[in-house]
């Protein structure tokens, strides 16, 4: 049973235009959300967070937006860049035995020049 | 500035082999995770640590093994490997338990 849901796994965007990745998740005990991008042949690098205290969290181009009763959140990139293409992670945790982070599949972006 | 730093990169072993994959980390991290992404599918913890000589299974521990005898180090063992342990394994390292984790660059196993 997934906990962490990115239901399209892929999203192709024009270089300079908005790209929007959502994640979805079905436990209401988490309280802790982040973004993780993926290069190839590279980890998991952290790319932003929210907490479920806020519904908004932005860091220069990129900005998470949370949803609590939706139990959604998205991750909006403007503008897109084609170094921006790669997999995104979306993870979720909360505490005690929610602590661990569950991640979702990822979503691969791909910036058109 | 090393972070997260995980041996072999690549391994191709034969069906009943066994080896260590080696994960060291040198921020002093407490939290120590193993996880192994298979193809179209999002990272699976197999075990973590919150601290040296403590760990505890994650969703996918059958057929591996860990120890944590130092803060710094959490080597993954696989004692008898077999096909479906074909994945990619992360290694990564946190200050506190859910929150931003670093993980190494990965290591590409191929049971054959």
């Amino acid at each position: 049973d997934q906990q962490v849901k990115q239901n399209s796994p892929s999203l192709s965007v024009q270089e300079g235009r908005i790209s929007i990745l959502n994640c979805d998740y079905t436990n209401s005990m988490f309280d802790y959300f982040l973004w993780y991008k993926k290069y190839p042949a590279e980890g998991p690098t952290f790319l932003i967070s929210i907490s479920s205290i806020k519904d908004k969290n932005e860091d220069g181009r990129f900005t998470v937006f949370l949803n609590k009763s939706a139990k959604h959140l998205s991750l909006h990139i403007v503008p897109s860049q084609p170094g921006d293409s790669a997999v995104y992670f979306c993870a979720a945790s909360g505490a005690g035995a929610n602590s661990k982070l569950t991640f979702g599949k990822g979503i691969t972006l791909s910036v058109r020049p | 500035n090393a972070g997260v730093t995980q041996t072999p990169k690549f391994r191709i072993l034969k069906i009943g082999q066994s080896m260590t994959l080696q994960c060291t980390q040198d921020m002093n991290h407490n939290y120590m995770y193993w996880y192994r992404q298979d193809p179209g599918m999002g990272l699976k913890l197999i075990y973590y640590s919150v601290g040296a000589g403590i760990t505890d299974k994650g969703e996918v521990p059958n057929g591996y093994n860990v120890s944590r005898s130092t803060t710094e180090d959490f080597p993954l063992r696989l004692e008898l490997a077999a096909p479906s342990q074909t994945s990619v394994y992360f290694c990564a390292s946190s200050s506190h338990h859910g929150t931003e984790a670093f993980f190494g660059q990965g290591t590409r196993l191929t049971v054959v």
